[in-house]
């Protein structure tokens, strides 16, 4: 079946501007994460969802960013006021749950920052 | 929280030799330990995983060993091949959530 999705796969945006990153995460899977990988760098966690319990926001690197998940299913991680730090590749992966922990990434979002 | 740490952050074997990578975390109450590879430009992909009630696992030329007294876990990769160059990332699944802690990363680099 299909896997993990992100758009846009590449996001060029000026500093000081809002970003939204989407992410669609494979049919049926309870579990949704967001990482963010800089250049040559490992896995940043930053948030992730389980069902309808209240997130796990503890990755976040400041209330710029936020993210949501609506109905259970697709992501938007937000990114206001861009700054030139938050160029990285921000990556999506999803969890089936009830004890599945294998995670299943999606090809990620590549945002730079000007 | 769960700190885990890995090691050697590059590694260069020859084609046909062995590779390994290690890494500590630091909650004993951790109970999952995946390993992904990520190749050039692409996702990480997972490779093999372990939970705590087991002591090693093995799947053709990888195997992964754990030790839950010394808090450490490696991954063993045999009989080298260039496809095998990629960053492999190691991680912790604290107990109670189903969020990764993740390694730093190793750089494998096979030689022809």
């Amino acid at each position: 079946g299909a896997g993990v999705s992100q758009s846009p796969s590449n996001k060029v945006t000026e500093k000081g501007k809002d970003v939204e990153l989407r992410c669609d995460p494979i049919s049926g899977h309870t579990a949704l994460y967001w990482y963010r990988q800089s250049l040559g760098q490992g896995l940043e966690f930053l948030i992730y969802f389980q069902g309808n319990s209240a997130p796990d926001k503890s990755g976040l690197p400041s209330d710029r960013f936020s993210a949501e998940r609506t109905g259970g299913s697709v992501s938007t991680l937000t990114i206001q006021r861009t700054q030139q730090e938050d160029s990285a590749v921000y990556l999506c992966a999803s969890t089936l749950g009830g004890g599945e922990y294998e995670q299943y990434f999606g090809p990620g979002t590549r945002l730079t920052v000007t | 929280g769960e700190n885990v740490e890995q090691h050697p952050s590059t590694l260069s074997v020859q084609e046909g030799d062995s590779a390994v990578i290690k890494c500590t975390y630091s909650d004993s109450a951790s109970n999952y330990f995946p390993w992904y590879k990520q190749e050039l430009g692409k996702r990480p992909q997972l490779i093999i995983d372990i939970r705590s009630n087991v002591g090693e696992k093995k799947d053709q030329r990888i195997a992964v060993t754990l030790n839950k007294t010394a808090k450490h876990f490696s991954l063993h990769i045999t009989e080298t091949q260039p496809e095998d160059s990629a960053v492999y990332f190691c991680a912790a699944s604290p107990w109670g959530a189903q969020k990764l802690v993740f390694g730093q990363g190793t750089r494998l680099t096979i030689n022809p």
